[in-house]
């Protein structure tokens, strides 16, 4: 059974950091695609980062360029998510996705306040 | 950016009944493979969200076949042939053709 599980949410000032990881199991993680999907209280969903399997290619929304940067370590089935420079509008449960969707964590909330 | 338009963004329904979500998107989304990268998403109520179809048409395991999605190019269509109580959600379609990946705005299915 495939299995994602979030941790690292929680509430940071805005200029703050926070590392999301995510860990894997059930299934070849060494061999999946996975991302970063976040959701915004009461609102609908944004592909956040997307890694290969190799981890030598990285996709970022522009919302997050140059912010957040996604990695991962194969050897221990593990996604990671260094989010720098928060803002409040990157308020939202975090999911850890595999494979264009197939599969999702259950999130973790990420809140940016004051 | 491919913008992604679902149609209704709330749809009441009654149970037994048919119920349809339209999505279109700004740009084709046939990939240079030939395929086509729509995705079709359920999130109930205090749920992650589920993959109901990948590529237009193709269901996932253990979604029900009261489930079906048809279109191409920027056209494209969930239907629910008998709507269920479990049904009640939120209906999001999704392209991974073109990055970034896109989603629709959401439809909100309810039982009337």
């Amino acid at each position: 059974e495939v299995q994602l599980v979030e941790s690292g949410g929680g509430l940071v000032q805005p200029g703050g950091s926070l590392r999301l990881s995510c860990g894997a199991s059930g299934f070849a993680f060494s061999s999946s695609w996975m991302s970063w999907l976040r959701q915004a209280p009461g609102k609908g969903l944004e592909w956040a980062a997307h890694v290969n399997p190799d981890g030598n290619e990285k996709y970022y929304v522009d919302s997050v360029r140059g912010r957040f940067t996604i990695s991962r370590d194969n050897a221990k089935n593990s996604l990671n998510l260094q989010m720098d420079s928060l803002r409040a509008e990157d308020t939202a449960v975090y999911y850890c996705v595999k494979d264009g969707g197939r599969s999702w964590g259950q999130g973790t909330l990420v809140i940016v306040s004051s | 950016d491919v913008v992604m338009t679902q149609s209704p963004l709330s749809l009441p329904v009654t149970l037994g009944q048919p119920a349809s979500i339209s999505c279109r998107s700004s740009q084709s989304l046939v990939y240079s493979d030939g395929n086509t990268y729509l995705n079709w998403f359920q999130q109930r109520p205090g749920q992650s969200p589920r993959r109901l179809m990948y590529e237009v048409s193709n269901r996932d395991s253990g979604v029900p076949d009261r489930f079906s999605g048809s279109g191409s190019g920027t056209d494209f269509t969930l239907r629910i042939s008998r709507v269920e109580a479990e049904d009640v959600g939120v209906y999001y379609c999704m392209q991974h053709t073109h990055w970034p990946h896109t989603f629709g705005q959401g439809t909100k299915v309810e039982i009337k």
